[in-house]
C-alpha cells in the first residue's frame, strides 16, 4: 500500500531561519508529488506540485522541493522563513496510473506543524 | 472563478443520526474527491466521483457513501454516525483531463462534531 512519511511533526523556527521539511513516499512506480499548506482558519492550499521533468520545483512564496528518485523524497525548503509562514504542512503523493482509478486519489503524510516566532 | 465550496460549515449530531454534506466544485471541474481530516489520522481519502461514476474508494466502512449530480456537485452521506466520525470533512475538485492528472483543489471543509 502507498504511504507517505514526514519526519518532522512540530518544527519552530526564527525568522530568516532557513527550512527543510522531510518528505518520503513508499509506492514502486511513478507519482505525483504535492506539497500544500493549511494557514490557522483557512483551507488547503497548493504550494508546488511535481509531476515530471525538473527534479527542482518552485513554488509559491518562495517555497522550492526537490524531487529524488533514488530516495523516494520529495523535500521542502526555504531559504529564509517569515512569521506568516506559521502554519500546517502536508505532503502528497498520487500514483500515477494513467486510465485506473487512482487519478482522484492523494495519500497525504501526518502534516508538519511549522511555528515562526518573529 | 468561484472556490470549491461546502455546506454546511459547521454540524452537530448525535450517535445513530445519519448526515449528507455538499460539495460544488469549480466550475467545469469533472471530478471530486473526499476526504476526512482528524488529528489522530491526519487526512485520509474517501472516495472520488468522476462523470456521476465513483471511481475510487478508501478503506472506510458502508456507512460512508456518495454520489455526484450531473451538474459535478457532490454530496456525501454517513448513516449510523459514531463518535468516531467527528471530523473536518473537505472536498477537492480537479479538471481531470482524461489521462492526465491535474491538482485538487480544496474547499473550506464540514466540521461535522457527533455526540
Amino acid at each position: 500500500a502507498q504511504s507517505v512519511s514526514q519526519h518532522n511533526h512540530h518544527v519552530i523556527l526564527s525568522e530568516a531561519a532557513s527550512l527543510e521539511l522531510g518528505c518520503n513516499y513508499s509506492y514502486g512506480g511513478t507519482v505525483n508529488l504535492f506539497w500544500y499548506v493549511q494557514y490557522p482558519g483557512q483551507h488547503l492550499q497548493l504550494l508546488l506540485k511535481y509531476f515530471s521533468g525538473d527534479p527542482l520545483v518552485k513554488g509559491i512564496k518562495g517555497f522550492e522541493a526537490e524531487f529524488i528518485k533514488s530516495k523516494f523524497s520529495f523535500n521542502l525548503r526555504k531559504p529564509s522563513v517569515q512569521w506568516s509562514d506559521t502554519a500546517e504542512y502536508f505532503c502528497a503523493v498520487n500514483a500515477r496510473n494513467y486510465g485506473s482509478s487512482n487519478t482522484g486519489k492523494l495519500i497525504f503524510g501526518q502534516g508538519t506543524t511549522l511555528q515562526v516566532k518573529p | 472563478k468561484a472556490g470549491v465550496t461546502q455546506t454546511p460549515r459547521y454540524l452537530i449530531k448525535t450517535r445513530g443520526q445519519q448526515v449528507t454534506l455538499s460539495c460544488s466544485p469549480i466550475s467545469g471541474h469533472r471530478s471530486v474527491s473526499w476526504y476526512q481530516q482528524t488529528p489522530g489520522q491526519g487526512l485520509q481519502f474517501l472516495f472520488e466521483y468522476f462523470s456521476e461514476t465513483q471511481r475510487n474508494k478508501g478503506n472506510f466502512p458502508g456507512r460512508f457513501s456518495g454520489r455526484q449530480f450531473s451538474n459535478s456537485r457532490s454530496e456525501m452521506n454517513v448513516s449510523t454516525l459514531e463518535l468516531g466520525d467527528s471530523a473536518l470533512y473537505l472536498c477537492a475538485s480537479s479538471a481531470q483531463v482524461s489521462g492526465y492528472y491535474n491538482e485538487q483543489f480544496f474547499g473550506p471543509g464540514t466540521r461535522l462534531t457527533v455526540l
